[in-house]
């Protein structure tokens, strides 16, 4: 089944413990995304990678890093989370950035999502 | 990517048609208008996409007007699980850069 998978779903941590959340997406998609999503500020971007090496910042990239290493797998990173990074964070991927035209290129599938808690 | 605006809410009764509004007045040539829905805390899902043509697939119709400054996704028969928030979404086709989603309508099916 075509896929996006994020790990963990759920996790409590406290103010500077490091922690990675991974995605990883089964369908040889060359674009993948972050997003949290707070009560009343919809889904805002974090980071997003157009392929291999290339990752580029979105709205909201402070606190966060992200890596690209291989065309499934976009990890977040939170070298030193604080409570202002509980939120819940989504992964996404999509076929292509290059491929106008063709039909569904861009269309995202998303993980089911992370609840991140910070105490 | 042009703005849209959708109205925060909306209830449908169960076994009707579900009109979603969305204006995106600043829409150029190249943008497409693209539709995501997202139930409860899950992740959101694709509807549906199109150009300038009214498009159908298995979930809904989308139709857009003729100067392409607005769209309305229709739900030909509304289900208690349709209840959700609708997101509508212009961009180019090509464009795997940031994408942002609003607010989107909170979508109600009453039975």
């Amino acid at each position: 089944e075509a896929q996006v998978t994020q790990n963990p779903r759920y996790l409590i941590t406290v103010t500077g413990k490091k922690l990675t959340v991974t995605c990883s997406q089964n369908m040889n998609h060359e674009y993948m995304s972050w997003y949290r999503q707070d009560p009343g500020l919809g889904l805002r971007q974090i980071y997003y990678s157009m392929n291999v090496e290339v990752t580029d910042k979105g709205d909201v990239p402070e606190g966060y890093k992200v890596s690209r290493k291989e065309k499934r797998n976009f990890p977040l990173i939170l070298e030193s989370p604080s409570p202002n990074q509980t939120s819940l964070y989504f992964c996404a991927s999509s076929l292509s950035r290059g491929l106008a035209g063709l039909a569904g290129a861009n269309v995202l599938t998303f993980g089911a999502g992370s609840r991140l808690t910070v105490l | 990517d042009a703005k849209t605006t959708q109205p925060p809410s909306m209830d449908c009764a169960e076994g009707r048609a579900a009109n979603l509004p969305c204006n995106h007045s600043t829409i150029s040539g190249n943008e497409y208008v693209y539709w995501y829905r997202q139930i409860h805390s899950q992740g959101p899902q694709y509807i549906i996409h199109g150009l300038k043509n009214n498009e159908t697939n298995e979930m809904a119709s989308l139709i857009i007007t003729e100067d392409r400054k607005s769209s309305t996704l229709i739900l030909p028969h509304a289900t208690l699980r349709d209840t959700a928030v609708y997101y509508c979404i212009v961009r180019v086709d090509n464009a795997g850069n940031m994408l942002t989603f609003g607010g989107g309508t909170r979508l109600m099916v009453k039975p």
